[in-house]
């Protein structure tokens, strides 16, 4: 079994939906984190966690520490939305990174 | 510069010659990270930096790779007798404090072993 699990592996959504991505980890942690990547492969930042929700824009994190499980949702979602979307969770000295999901909006 | 920079972005090279990657962080930035990421794939970390030490060299694939970070500045990734495995996209990143703060990525080195 995979450290950091995502679901789902792909996501194809209509323009305006509300997506959901999921991540459930095994391993106790300190922090997760959400990147983006977009098709031409550089690597974003989304969000930093430990806990609760965070919000900015359209996007929110949240994170249950008991359940070991964090979401990522995107509001009013856009073709521009379109990436991989991929959680990575510290576990001791290191990141460990789940596989991504792909998503892709269409308008 | 504002963000994480690398070079070259695309690198050709024959089958056992030998390759530096280069990568410069965001000043002020301690930890320093490398990863690869084959076509398809997901991210392989390979090292990380602390300052100018590197305490986890776990994810090295074999002693042909190795990897070097001056003060808390530039870092070059070498890649000896490079085989056609090796293809793949290395990428940087450097964070402000190691594991507690985002971590900012550059655009990555393609490398391609003919």
């Amino acid at each position: 079994k995979n450290e950091v699990e995502q679901s789902p592996q792909n996501l194809t959504a209509q323009e305006g939906e509300f997506i959901t991505i999921n991540c459930s980890y095994s391993v106790g942690i300190s922090a997760l984190h959400w990147l983006q990547q977009h098709p031409g492969g550089g690597i974003v930042s989304l969000f930093m966690l430990s806990s609760g929700k965070k919000k900015h824009g359209r996007l929110i994190a949240t994170i249950n520490i008991q359940e070991k499980h964090s979401s990522l949702h995107i509001t009013a979602s856009h073709p521009r939305d379109s990436a991989v979307y991929i959680c990575a969770v510290t576990d001791g000295n290191k990141l460990v990174f789940g596989a991504g999901t792909i998503l892709r909006v269409k308008s | 510069g504002a963000g994480v920079s690398q070079s070259p972005s695309n690198k050709v090279t024959e089958k056992g010659k030998d390759v530096e990657l280069r990568c410069d962080p965001i000043s002020g930035h301690t930890a320093l990270y490398w990863y690869r990421q084959r076509l398809g794939q997901g991210l392989e970390f390979l090292i990380y930096f602390q300052g100018n030490s590197a305490p986890d060299k776990s994810g090295l694939p074999s002693d042909r790779f190795s990897a070097e970070r001056t003060g808390e500045s530039v870092s070059t990734l070498t890649i000896q007798r490079t085989q056609q495995e090796d293809s793949a996209v290395y990428l940087c990143a450097s964070s402000f404090v190691h594991l507690n703060s985002p971590l900012h990525f550059g655009n990555g080195t393609r490398l391609t072993v003919t």
